[in-house]
């Protein structure tokens, strides 16, 4: 069946990288994109970026400066990396299958310390 | 970017209440628009797509529909079970736009 799966650090330093990995089964990388949202405690969603099921990507405006996605399509990861990290940047980080937003994964917290 | 604007941000029900929540689109998204239903600790889960299409497994008392720039997700007969925040999402355009969320509390 479908699942994604992240993981990462709980805990990151204000000014650091927060790098994150989405580990997917049940499909293919090569046939579905992967999309990340995040969730700040107690606000809304907000749609980070995509990798598309040929590799491409495209991000959030607001974030596009600090943010990256890529993805390894022999082990179904895609990896979230973005840098210069603020403590606003504290939030629960989703993966979800691009296309549909059908599966997603449980969420990682990430808090971002001062 | 398309803005989606949702409300109420929150409202409290009985059970046995019709609900609707609604999103407006600053631009034409036809019907390229679904509905999420989050619990609390929880992802959030695709309950209506494509505007009107109830997705697998939700419950019959869910429905979407569209009026121009309009979209509404209703509840027909609340449930204790329905206590959640709810989402509307735009997928016309990118980047994706959600709505500010709805927070639906039971009387």
């Amino acid at each position: 069946q479908v699942q994604l799966k992240e993981s990462g650090p709980v805990l990151v330093q204000a000014s650091e990288t927060l790098s994150l990995t989405c580990t997917v089964s049940g499909f293919s990388l090569t046939n579905y994109g992967v999309i990340w949202v995040r969730q700040p405690p107690g606000k809304g969603l907000e749609w980070m970026g995509i990798i598309w099921r040929n590799g491409n990507t495209d991000y959030n405006s607001a974030l596009k400066s600090r943010l990256s996605i890529n993805r390894d399509t022999s082990k179904s990861q895609v990896f979230l990396k973005m840098n210069s990290l603020q403590t606003d940047d504290t939030a629960i980080y989703y993966c979800t299958r691009g296309g549909s937003l059908d599966y997603w994964g449980q969420g990682v917290m990430v808090t971002v310390s001062s | 970017d398309i803005q989606m604007t949702q409300s109420p941000s929150s409202m409290s029900a009985s059970l046995g209440d019709r609900v609707t929540i609604t999103c407006q689109a600053s631009q034409d998204i036809g019907n390229n628009l679904i509905w999420f239903q989050q619990k609390p600790g929880k992802s959030p889960r695709r309950m209506i797509y494509y505007a009107t299409n109830l997705a697998n497994g939700v419950p019959s008392r869910f429905s979407g529909s569209r009026s121009g720039s309009d979209y509404s997700l209703t509840i027909i007969s609340l449930e204790s079970e329905d206590m959640a925040d709810y989402h509307c999402l735009q997928y016309k355009q990118y980047p994706l736009t959600f709505g500010s969320g709805t927070k639906l509390e039971i009387k």
